[in-house]
């Protein structure tokens, strides 16, 4: 079952909005990754994480690795319709390195 | 650089029919995975091939699903004989070992099982 708690499960915004969504768990991670899904594609990667404590920057994307190796943040900045999508944080457990573990997904909506 | 390749990129099937997907992955990656990804879920790992050997297929329904990956390039998934919950997308994706946390995903293709 999932081991990520991601949250908000959905998001409806303005354009122009700064957007924040986060993972959470119970168990440590050495890797966070966020990717965006959009219909009928695959995920894309979006940030990688390697450091507890480490902020990344893909253009108006900021993620952080929380201090504590159990969560992850991502913020996306004055938003634009095709920011819409699925975002899903994911991550490597300190116990295993072999299996992603997966949030079950934010789902970003522009309202009209 | 070319990305993940799949297909089909749609199938539907009736139930106990069987069904096969192809993933040719990014050139050079020597991990493959296959991926189930049930609407409104994170996406499941089914199995993970380093070049042509299994790391990973605990999540994998053995009894109906099978993978190969012969030459340690592209790879087939198979499901045999199909059942209504497999209705799903199927994911293949693939990284690099000097990035291995790094995977980079195909389309998908979306399995409809009626």
């Amino acid at each position: 079952g999932q081991q990520l708690n991601q949250s908000p499960q959905s998001m409806f915004i303005q354009e122009g909005e700064d957007v924040s969504m986060n993972c959470t768990s119970s168990s440590i991670f050495n890797t966070w990754l966020w990717y965006k899904q959009e219909p009928g594609e695959g995920p894309v990667l979006l940030i990688a994480l390697y450091k507890a404590g480490e902020l990344t920057s893909n253009g108006r994307l900021t993620a952080q690795f929380g201090i504590t190796r159990k969560d992850s943040f991502l913020n996306i900045s004055a938003s634009i319709p095709s920011d819409v999508g699925i975002y899903f944080c994911a991550g490597f457990k300190m116990d295993s390195n072999y299996q992603l573990i997966w949030g079950a997904g934010t789902k970003l909506i522009i309202k009209p | 650089e070319a990305g993940v390749a799949q297909s089909p990129r749609y199938k539907i099937i009736e139930k106990r029919q069987s069904v096969a997907f192809w993933c040719n992955p990014i050139s050079g990656h020597a991990t493959l995975y296959w991926y189930q990804q049930i609407l409104g879920q994170g996406p499941k790992l089914l199995i993970q091939f380093q070049n042509n050997g299994v790391v990973d297929d605990s999540q994998l329904p053995k009894d109906r699903f099978s993978a190969e990956r012969l030459k340690g390039v592209d790879s087939t998934l198979k499901i045999q004989p199909a059942k209504l919950e497999d209705s799903a997308v199927y994911l293949c994706a693939s990284s690099n070992p000097t990035a291995y946390n790094e995977q980079f995903f195909g389309p998908g293709t979306r399995l409809t099982v009626l």
